[in-house]
């Protein structure tokens, strides 16, 4: 079945340093959705994107939509303590927008 | 406020007692949707329902229940069959055929 593979599985940074993460899968996506999750809580969605080679900003978030429609990318510019938690990439099941898969998640960690 | 309520937040039960968790939304969203989450793990797709009186099973439904009597309520059951139900469940809802979903703040079911 389709799965998502996300790296690293965790990252150790100092404030203030630039964070990047991927995505891949051996199947095509049509959309990517990058949520966050804090300890404790439920996930929000950070950006999502829609069309191959798209790249999309929210504040100092950076996603890409890969071109090949198998991977895609997040960054995190000068990172901030409350940039710290689990960063979970996800695309649509099969094809449906209303079933998500998910991968298991980039757990980040910020040193002030 | 406009959001997705889920209750209860902790809950502890005796193995061999069915559990039902809360999921109620007031966004007039169609879609909404149970994942199951364990440590370090991504989300995974128990059931989901797009209509009133339909829903279908996801990826790991065996041992669960659910029931879509309002567009506003989705609740969950955990009954005995489930050989694991210690997890941290999460609801969610979207608007129809999007993958932009809005999480609760989930709930952690611990069996004894």
């Amino acid at each position: 079945g389709q799965q998502l593979n996300q790296s690293p599985q965790s990252m150790f940074i100092q404030e203030g340093e630039d964070v990047s993460m991927n995505c891949t899968s051996s199947s095509i996506f049509n959309t990517w959705l990058w949520y966050k999750q804090d300890p404790g809580e439920g996930p929000v969605l950070l950006i999502a994107l829609y069309k191959a080679g798209e790249l999309t900003s929210n504040g100092r978030l950076t996603a890409q939509f890969g071109i090949t429609r198998k991977d895609s990318f997040l960054n995190i510019s000068a990172s901030i303590p409350s940039d710290v938690g689990i960063y979970f990439c996800a695309g649509p099941h099969g094809g449906s927008q209303g079933n998500l898969i998910f991968g298991k998640g980039t757990k980040l960690s910020v040193k002030p | 406020d406009g959001g997705i309520t889920q209750s209860p937040k902790y809950l502890f039960r005796k193995e061999g007692q069915n559990v039902t968790l809360s999921c109620e939304q007031n966004l007039n969203h169609d879609a909404m949707y149970w994942y199951r989450q364990d440590p370090g793990q991504g989300l995974r797709l128990i059931y989901y329902s797009q209509i009133v009186n339909d829903f279908q099973k996801g990826d790991i439904a065996e041992g669960y229940s659910v029931s879509r009597e309002k567009k506003e309520s989705f609740p969950l059951t955990v009954t005995s069959a489930q050989k694991n139900p210690t997890a941290f469940y999460l609801c969610a809802s979207s608007v129809l055929n999007t993958g932009e979903l809005f999480f609760g703040e989930g709930s952690r079911l611990t069996v004894l």
